[in-house]
């Protein structure tokens, strides 16, 4: 089984419709973050939190919200999905001593029609 | 604010040949990390190798290796005996101690045969 889970792993949705991306990892890190990628644009972090209480907004947080149900646990949820919110959707793990290894998701990709 | 930049788009190099993609950055940090990523055409997330600001030598990963040169803020990664198995996308990213990472916008990496 993979260390860090993420569901679903491919979505197509309609402009207007709220989505959650679920991601759950088992390597026991306190750091978790979420990254969109757009073709050309490279990953750009929209969430992330260093703990169950601590969640920060990244570069691109604008129409999305997080939830961090446990140290396992984060959520991307996107409340009223629109067009230009398609991509590519991973979430990532790393340890509290920050080495700085991210541990990737295998991405879920969002169509939004 | 910490900026990655990636000045390559896309690459195309022969099989077995040597390439080197480049990446330079900003920050006004004297202690950070400094990453290679490849996503392969499964999406899935790799490191290829990590260096830490604070250390001299560069990085060696068998046929991956790194020019690091701080002062000019620069962070290229030689790939060496290039295999098809390489053809990717490449991306730089950069991480402050015990703070966010930071990804460039990727090259494409094709590799023919």
């Amino acid at each position: 089984d993979a260390d860090v889970t993420q569901t679903p792993r491919n979505r197509i949705t309609k402009t207007g419709k709220r989505i959650m991306l679920e991601c759950s990892q088992t390597k026991g890190h306190d750091r978790m973050y979420w990254y969109r990628q757009d073709p050309g644009l490279g990953l750009r972090l929209i969430y992330y939190s260093f703990d169950v209480k601590d969640i920060n907004k990244g570069e691109i947080s604008d129409g999305y919200s997080v939830s961090r149900q446990a140290q396992a646990k984060f959520s991307l949820s996107l409340e009223s999905a629109i067009p230009n919110q398609t991509a590519l959707y991973f979430c990532a793990t790393s340890d509290l001593v920050a080495t700085g290894e991210l541990f990737f998701g295998e991405g879920s990709r969002l169509t939004v029609l | 604010a910490q900026t990655v930049t990636q000045s390559q788009p896309e690459m195309s190099v022969q099989e077995a040949e040597t390439v080197t993609l480049s990446c330079t950055y900003d920050t006004s940090e004297s202690n950070y990390y400094l990453f290679w990523y490849k996503q392969p055409p499964s999406r899935q997330m790799i490191l290829v190798i990590r260096q830490e600001a604070y250390k001299q030598q560069n990085a060696t990963e068998n046929r991956f290796s790194v020019n690091f040169q701080k002062a000019a803020k620069s962070f290229s990664l030689k790939i060496s005996d290039s295999q098809l198995g390489d053809t990717a996308m490449y991306f730089c990213a950069f991480m402050v101690l015990d703070d966010k990472i930071i990804f460039g916008k990727g090259t494409r990496l094709h590799i023919l045969p």
